[in-house]
């Protein structure tokens, strides 16, 4: 059975990074038919797609953040990992590490999710 | 704003059905059938419960439908249950980031 888990400060403050990473059980992060992702809920409001990366390392990220983030991941420890740059209190959220499912090369649907991790940004 | 459009509420009785509306463009929901919808209950990650506009993962209760019109996808739950109370929230392949993924602003379902 496929479990992610994300470890990671739950406090950031201010102008700093955000460092989250997803550790895979279960399944190898080497496969060419899924992508390892990272989505977001701020408090009380909807999920949002951040990125996604491929198990050969390629990344592909939400315009609206591809500015502030970066997707990469660790084969030799079967995880993936998250960063958000210059972080606001607008990036206060739930964020979830998950497994998207592709076919025909575009992303059909998120199969697995982490159980999520509060991340509070504050000074 | 959401790039996907859903009632930010719907509501039933138990035992009846219920449907909950997506609503997007050709771009998006019309032009492809990579339809999903999530359930997710409070403080929990979400679940998929429907993928490809219609098709259930296994466990799933096929009191769970989905279907497509046009550019509006449909979830229906049928003899709705107190445990379907959550949230659901659907989401579409898009042209505008073929590998990304969006979504609805979700809908909250209140079982009377």
């Amino acid at each position: 059975q496929l479990h992610l888990q994300e470890s990671g400060p739950g406090l950031v403050k201010p102008s700093e990074t955000l460092s989250l990473t997803c550790t895979v059980s279960g399944a190898s992060i080497v496969t060419s038919t899924y992508f390892w992702g990272w989505v977001r809920q701020p408090p009380g409001k909807g999920l949002e797609w951040i990125g996604s990366i491929s198990f050969s390392g390629g990344t592909y990220y939400s315009p609206s953040l591809r500015s502030r983030v970066t997707i990469s991941l660790d084969t030799s420890k079967n995880d993936f990992s998250l960063r958000v740059n210059s972080v606001t209190a607008a990036d206060t959220a739930v964020y979830y590490c998950a497994r998207l499912a592709l076919r025909g090369g575009v992303t059909t649907r998120i199969d697995y999710w982490g159980q999520g991790t509060l991340v509070t940004v504050s000074s | 704003q959401s790039a996907l459009t859903q009632p930010a509420s719907v509501s039933g009785s138990p035992g009846q059905s219920i449907t909950i509306s997506c609503t997007g463009t050709s771009s998006d929901v019309g032009g492809y059938n990579y339809v999903s919808w999530y359930q997710q209950h409070p403080d929990k990650a979400p679940k998929l419960m429907i993928y490809d506009v219609s098709n259930r993962p296994s466990g799933v209760s096929n009191r769970f439908s989905g279907s497509k019109s046009g550019n509006t996808a449909s979830l229906t739950i049928s003899g709705l249950q107190a445990e379907d109370e959550a949230d659901y929230y659907c989401s579409s392949y898009t042209t505008i980031n073929t590998l990304g993924v969006i979504f609805g602003g979700g809908t909250k379902l209140t079982v009377l």
